[in-house]
This record gives structure tokens, C-alpha cells and sequence, in this order.
């Protein structure tokens, strides 16, 4: 099956920095590569996604980048604010629908 | 327009005892996927329902089943219930599958 990696596990930086989060994945018939943000004790959100035919995608300050060669798609957050401080997950996905999520990744946004 | 919805949002069950949750779909998805969650690890696919079929499954035993209605709802359902059954169980639905998916709130299931 699928292996998903997610690094780092946790990430601290200062308001305003940037933040990146790489994931790492096994299976080369994964064409769909979604990151979502969790809060807690709520469900997780679909914040940017990006199919493989694209190698890049942004939306404001989210972006995602992807190297299908390598196997390896990165989140990167821009002029970060408390507000993005949440569990973030990488989930690659193939044509037939399986979903598997990586570990998660906690960022924490220091005022 | 509803989003994903998922009944009840908390249960309490003991071991041995079964348990049914249910999930409707956002208007217009016809695909539902079911995930387990337990605390502070990422959510694990136990299975995908498409047409009322079960199309994909991950790597749970035969304890968890379900289905799908005519009219895209789906239930899992868990037999047996283990102390370790205790999690987060989270409904996602999209426009078939490998597509983007939407997630309901969540059932948290306390086994005891």
C-alpha cells in the first residue's frame, strides 16, 4: 500500500515568517495531492490542492508544489498569522479513491 | 446548499456491543468515504461506497461494514466493539472518487 511521510512533525516559527511542510509518498499511480488543515476538535479542511499534471498551484498565501519524478509535493505558507496554527495533513489520492494521510504536521504561529 | 452532515456527533458504547453511524453526503456527491481517527494521528481510510457498492477498503477488519442508500447516505457500521475502536469517525464525500473531498464533523466514539 501507499506509504505517506510528512515532515517535520513539528513546526514553531514567528508571525510573519514562512512556513514549509514536504510529504513524501510511495505510489506512483497517485494523481491527486490535497493538503488539509485541522483545528482542534474540528474536521479536517481542504485548504489547496494540486493535480499531477500541474506542477505548481498558489491561492493568496497558501501554495503547493509538486515533483512527481521525486514523489514529493510541499505546502508553503507565506507571511504566516496565529490563525493558521493548526495540524496540517497531506493525503495523496489515486484515481480509485484511496486516501492515505500522512501524519500530520503541527505548526505553531508565534505572536 | 448542506454541507456533509454525520449523526450522532458523540457515543458511548461498551466492548462486545455494535454500534451504526451515519453520514449524508454534500447535494450533488455521489461518492462517500469512511475514516477512522484516533487521537493526535491522521485520519485512516477504512472504506469508499460508489453506486451502493464498496469500491475501495483499507486495512480494517471485516468488523466495520457498511452501506449505501439509493440516496447517496451511507452508515458504517462496527461489530464487536474493541476498547482500541475508540476514535473519531470521520465521513467525507466528493463527485466520485479521487476527487476532492469534503468532510462531515465527525462521530467520536467512546468504547469502554
Amino acid at each position: 500500500g501507499e506509504n505517506v511521510e510528512q515532515h517535520p512533525s513539528t513546526l514553531s516559527v514567528q508571525e510573519g515568517d514562512s512556513a514549509v511542510i514536504k510529504c513524501t509518498y510511495s505510489d506512483s499511480a497517485s494523481n491527486y495531492f490535497p493538503w488539509y488543515k485541522q483545528e482542534l476538535g474540528k474536521r479536517p479542511q481542504l485548504i489547496i490542492d494540486i493535480r499531477s499534471n500541474v506542477g505548481e498551484k498558489k491561492d493568496q498565501r497558501i501554495a503547493v508544489t509538486l515533483n512527481k519524478t521525486a514523489k514529493h509535493f510541499s505546502l508553503h505558507i507565506t507571511e504566516t498569522q496565529p490563525e493558521d496554527s493548526a495540524v496540517y495533513f497531506c493525503a495523496p489520492n489515486t484515481n480509485a479513491g484511496k486516501s492515505t494521510f500522512g501524519d500530520g504536521t503541527t505548526l505553531t504561529v508565534k505572536p | 446548499d448542506a454541507g456533509v452532515t454525520q449523526s450522532p456527533t458523540h457515543l458511548i458504547k461498551t466492548r462486545g456491543q455494535q454500534v451504526t453511524l451515519r453520514c449524508s453526503p454534500k447535494s450533488g456527491h455521489d461518492t462517500v468515504s469512511w475514516y477512522q481517527q484516533a487521537l493526535g494521528q491522521g485520519p485512516q481510510f477504512i472504506f469508499q461506497y460508489y453506486e451502493e457498492e464498496e469500491r475501495q477498503r483499507g486495512n480494517f477488519p471485516d468488523r466495520f461494514s457498511g452501506h449505501q442508500f439509493p440516496n447517496y447516505s451511507s452508515e458504517l457500521n462496527v461489530n464487536a466493539l474493541l476498547l482500541g475502536d475508540s476514535a473519531l469517525y470521520l465521513c467525507a464525500s466528493s463527485l466520485g472518487s479521487g476527487e476532492t473531498q469534503y468532510f462531515g464533523p465527525g462521530t467520536r466514539l467512546l468504547v469502554l
